[in-house]
């Protein structure tokens, strides 16, 4: 597809289960942003890949949260030992990425709603 | 951390009136976006202002970038039932992070 694709859109897990949150984003960006939304708040950023470089993990609110890149393209967001404050939108973005701009436009995709039980 | 504070919260008002959104934070920023979501959707890009003092229009919206570069208002002129939504503002640092603010869900009623 053309646009930022997340899965799965919802879902539901007991509390400790380990879940994976998957973002495939638009072909030939080298940026990929992971952000987090409460229900109807604004986004908390999570984390940030740009190209090869090292992952800002600055926003990564525990060590049960990890993410990682493969290829420089599909991201894979997990969290181990899932807690009931987990629950929320996942939400994924792309972006060009170019070098040294950063007024490019951020992609988002639909975001995936987890809920923790 | 929410590096921006929006405000109002949430804005509820008639069709035809006028409002302002206000973003605000103590960093300064290389630039500042707004976008607008929808419920079950992604935000989407509304405008990027990269120059302090700068002004853009965009129909009925006009986006304000301070001075500073730290803060940044979106003013709505005769609010439209489509307008409604969560309205959200977002600051770029050099390297292409961009840190969002809290949120501000505008309801327009027709």
């Amino acid at each position: 597809g053309a646009g930022v694709s997340q899965s799965p859109s919802n879902k539901v897990t007991e509390k400790g289960k380990d879940v994976e949150l998957r973002c495939d984003p638009i072909s030939g960006h080298t940026a990929l942003y992971w952000y987090r939304q409460s229900l109807g708040q604004g986004l908390e950023f999570l984390i940030y890949f740009q190209g090869n470089s090292a992952p800002d993990k600055s926003g990564l609110p525990s060590d049960r949260f990890s993410a990682e890149r493969t290829g420089g393209s599909v991201s894979t967001l997990t969290i181990q030992r899932t807690q009931q404050e987990d629950s929320a939108v996942y939400l994924c973005a792309s972006s060009p990425g170019l070098a040294g701009v950063n007024t490019g436009e951020l992609f988002f995709g639909e975001g995936s709603r987890l809920t923790v039980l | 951390t929410q590096l921006l504070e929006q405000s109002p919260q949430f804005l509820s008002i008639q069709e035809g009136e006028n409002l302002t959104v206000y973003c605000n934070s103590s960093s300064v920023f290389s630039s500042l976006q707004w976008y607008r979501q929808e419920p079950g959707e992604g935000p989407v890009l509304l405008v990027t202002v990269v120059t302090g003092g700068e002004v853009k229009k965009l129909k009925r919206l006009t986006f304000q970038f301070g001075d500073a570069r730290k803060d940044s208002s979106l003013h709505i002129t005769a609010a439209q039932p489509g307008d409604t939504g969560l309205y959200l503002c977002a600051g770029g640092y050099t390297g292409n992070q961009f840190y969002f603010g809290t949120g501000t869900s505008l309801t327009v009623i027709p």
